[in-house]
């Protein structure tokens, strides 16, 4: 069965550090990649993206994430977090032809000013 | 955003009750979903239904009941509920392509139920 895991439940960083999440995918086939956020009180918003071409794609307010074929992941990362970013992250996978979503359980990420 | 809306928002309901969410996507999708998202699990696929019809149940029990009575609506009625029942249920829709690939999904804000 496909499955997605995301390796961190809960980070905690100070404004201006680099972030990392890690995301992995368990499918042999094509797949579609996606980062999604909740920000505290808001709906599920896609962060960002992946179907083809470039592995690394950039998503809006300064994230980007690379899909390592290899790996089977497809980290989300960003080069100096804001207190804003404080959040819940969603990786998810669409399998083939298949319109079904798998998500990872999340990552809580606080930001402190 | 209001690309797809939830009603109600928040609903408290005893398990001998009957209630329905309802769901209305304005972008023009296919597609329909609805997923459950518990505290410290994954979002959980529950249904989906493309053109109207259903595609997916993904083992869901049948106190819970969809309706999709056109591309732009879906219900998820609820009867006899059980207090593990109690979760945020999230609508999604998308537009799907011919081959069934590279489309994104689109959330609502949610219902957050709470069974007594």
């Amino acid at each position: 069965a496909q499955s997605v895991s995301q390796h961190n439940h809960h980070v905690i960083l100070s404004e201006a550090a680099s972030l990392e999440l890690g995301c992995n995918y368990s499918y042999g086939g094509t797949v579609n990649l996606f980062w999604y956020v909740q920000y505290p009180g808001q709906h599920l918003q896609l962060l960002l993206k992946y179907f083809s071409g470039d592995p690394l794609v950039k998503g809006i307010k300064g994230f980007e994430a690379e899909f390592i074929k290899s790996k089977f992941s497809f980290n989300l990362r960003k080069p100096s977090v804001q207190w804003s970013d404080t959040a819940e992250y969603f990786c998810a996978v669409k399998a083939g032809g298949y319109n079904k979503l798998i998500f990872g359980a999340g990552t809580r990420l606080a930001v402190h000013p | 955003e209001t690309g797809v809306t939830q009603t109600p928002r928040h609903l408290v309901m005893g398990m001998t009750n009957k209630k329905s969410l309802k769901c209305e996507q304005h972008l023009g999708h296919n597609a329909m979903y609805w997923y459950k998202q518990s505290a410290k699990k994954p979002l959980e696929l529950m249904f989906v239904y493309n053109f109207k019809e259903q595609t997916e149940n993904n083992s869901v029990p049948s106190r819970f009941s969809p309706e999709c009575p056109n591309s732009s609506h879906l219900f998820l009625h609820l009867h006899t509920l059980q207090p593990e029942d109690s979760a945020l249920y999230l609508c999604a829709s998308s537009q799907v392509g011919a081959s069934g690939g590279g489309e994104t999904q689109y959330f609502g804000p949610g219902t957050r139920l709470l069974v007594l």
